[in-house]
């Protein structure tokens, strides 16, 4: 059973940089899953970030894409995201998720989350 | 970019009871690539239906779903206290994921 964690700071200032990391257990990051971002504002719907594949391949949301980095750091098996300008709007729980795509069919469905972290943007 | 409207926005029901969800997708996706998760208060979100009608390890049979092209559904046989939750749809196309705004089941 894949496990993820997130960590990082819970509360950025506006215009600062938010970066949170995602420490996968019981499974490579450089093999067959594809890798995610999902956050959701209080009291709000779940809103995709973006992925990152095993190889290295990113894809981000267009309505994020000039703010958002997803990287991999396969010595330490785990995957970051980072968002740049951070306003009050970014403030919500943020989950890292994983996608199974071990097998034949790969249904593009995310089968692992970690629990989330609430980062919250104020001064 | 597809949206995906879901429907009603909360639905108010009995222990018991039998619950249809609607998720209606802006034009035609894949059924390979429709997804439904359930979310508890102060919890992650959890994979309930993939391939829009398989269901997920640890869910029991009254929870299935069905649909094609631009609509599908989930549909709860006889609600059960721990079935009252927030349900979302996602969909990936195009390499880009997309969720619905979810339904709130709350109990009646």
């Amino acid at each position: 059973q894949v496990q993820l964690q997130e960590s990082g700071p819970g509360l950025v200032k506006p215009s600062e940089t938010l970066s949170l990391t995602c420490a996968v257990s019981d499974y490579s990051i450089s093999t067959d899953y594809h890798w995610g971002w999902i956050r959701q504002p209080p009291g709000k719907g779940l809103e995709w970030i973006g992925t990152i594949y095993h190889s290295g391949t990113t894809y981000y949301n267009p309505s994020l894409k000039s703010r958002v980095t997803i990287s991999l750091d396969t010595s330490k098996n785990q995957f970051s995201l980072k968002l740049t300008s951070v306003t009050a709007a970014d403030t919500a729980v943020y989950y890292c998720a994983g996608v199974d795509c071990s097998t034949i069919s790969c249904y593009e469905a995310f089968d692992y989350w970690g629990q989330g972290t609430l980062v919250t943007v104020s001064s | 970019e597809i949206v995906l409207t879901q429907s009603p926005g909360t639905l108010s029901l009995s222990p018991g009871e039998r619950a249809t969800l609607s998720c209606r997708a802006s034009q035609s996706v894949s059924s390979n690539y429709l997804a439904w998760y359930q979310q508890k208060p102060g919890q992650a979100p959890r994979l309930l239906i993939y391939g829009a009608s398989s269901r997920a390890t640890g869910f029991p049979d009254r929870f299935s779903a069905s649909g094609s092209g631009t609509d599908f559904t989930l549909t709860i046989s006889r609600l059960e206290p721990e079935d009252f939750a927030v349900y979302y749809c996602q969909h990936y196309g195009s390499s880009l994921y997309t969720f619905g705004q979810g339904t709130n089941l709350e109990i009646k």
